[in-house]
């Protein structure tokens, strides 16, 4: 699977949107970019996931470039409740397993 | 959603002796299972996959005789950690693929420290 690249933290303020990259830029075809979060001591938690495609769910929205060599998070409203670490994973389809980088450590200041 | 639950969520013991988490999928059967673990500040490392009716995948590093894994049914996995030791103290986390194929359900995992 391919490697990606996140910033190490960032912070956003409360109820604004929260935009967190990833670089995928050895991404192969076959491949779709995953979003997970992890709140601190707990396991993480599938946001979104995406081939091509623009992406919309409750939770979020995901931004992939033309070229797919990058993708964006979107988290439209930013609550405190979002602090997480934020993992952004290349995995290709059929194969079930997860390998996690080092991901972002999103704030949300009130 | 699916629901993966691990058994004990802390525990303690000391220096030698062994200990046995368990990952159960609630409402929806795995006949795969992955084991992870997590330093503090740290990210998941996948340490095996757990495979119902056959012997578990390590990933390169992992001690298959310090870590046994038994995925017993099509709901149950466990991690044996043997013989453990202060190093093997850590945030042990297992999850499940749904039946989705882009699903996976994590547990909530396990602090284990060894004293």
């Amino acid at each position: 699977d391919a490697k990606t690249t996140q910033p190490p933290s960032m912070d956003c303020a409360e109820g604004r949107a929260a935009n967190l990259p990833c670089n995928h830029s050895t991404i192969s075809g076959n491949e779709y970019v995953y979003w997970y979060r992890q709140i601190h001591s707990q396991g993480p938690q599938y946001i979104i996931h995406g081939l091509k495609n623009n992406e919309t769910n409750e939770m979020a929205s995901l931004i992939i470039t033309e070229d797919r060599k990058s993708s964006t998070l979107i988290l439209p409203h930013a609550t405190l409740r979002d602090t997480a670490v934020y993992y952004c994973i290349v995995r290709g389809f059929g194969n079930e397993k997860l390998t996690f980088g080092t991901g972002t450590r999103l704030t949300i200041i009130p | 959603g699916a629901v993966v639950s691990q058994h004990p969520s802390r525990v303690i013991c000391k220096s030698g002796t062994s200990v046995k988490i368990e990952c159960r999928s609630l409402d929806f059967q795995a006949t795969t299972m992955f084991w992870y673990r997590q330093f503090p500040k740290k990210s998941l490392m996948l340490m095996a996959t757990s495979n119902e009716g056959s012997k578990a995948t390590y990933e390169q590093g992992v001690e298959k005789d310090k870590f046994l894994i038994n995925h017993a049914s099509l709901t149950l996995s466990t991690l044996t950690v043997t013989s453990a030791h202060p190093e093997d103290s850590s945030f042990y986390i297992c999850s499940a693929p749904g039946v989705s194929s882009y699903e996976q359900y994590f547990g909530p995992g396990t602090r284990l420290t060894v004293t």
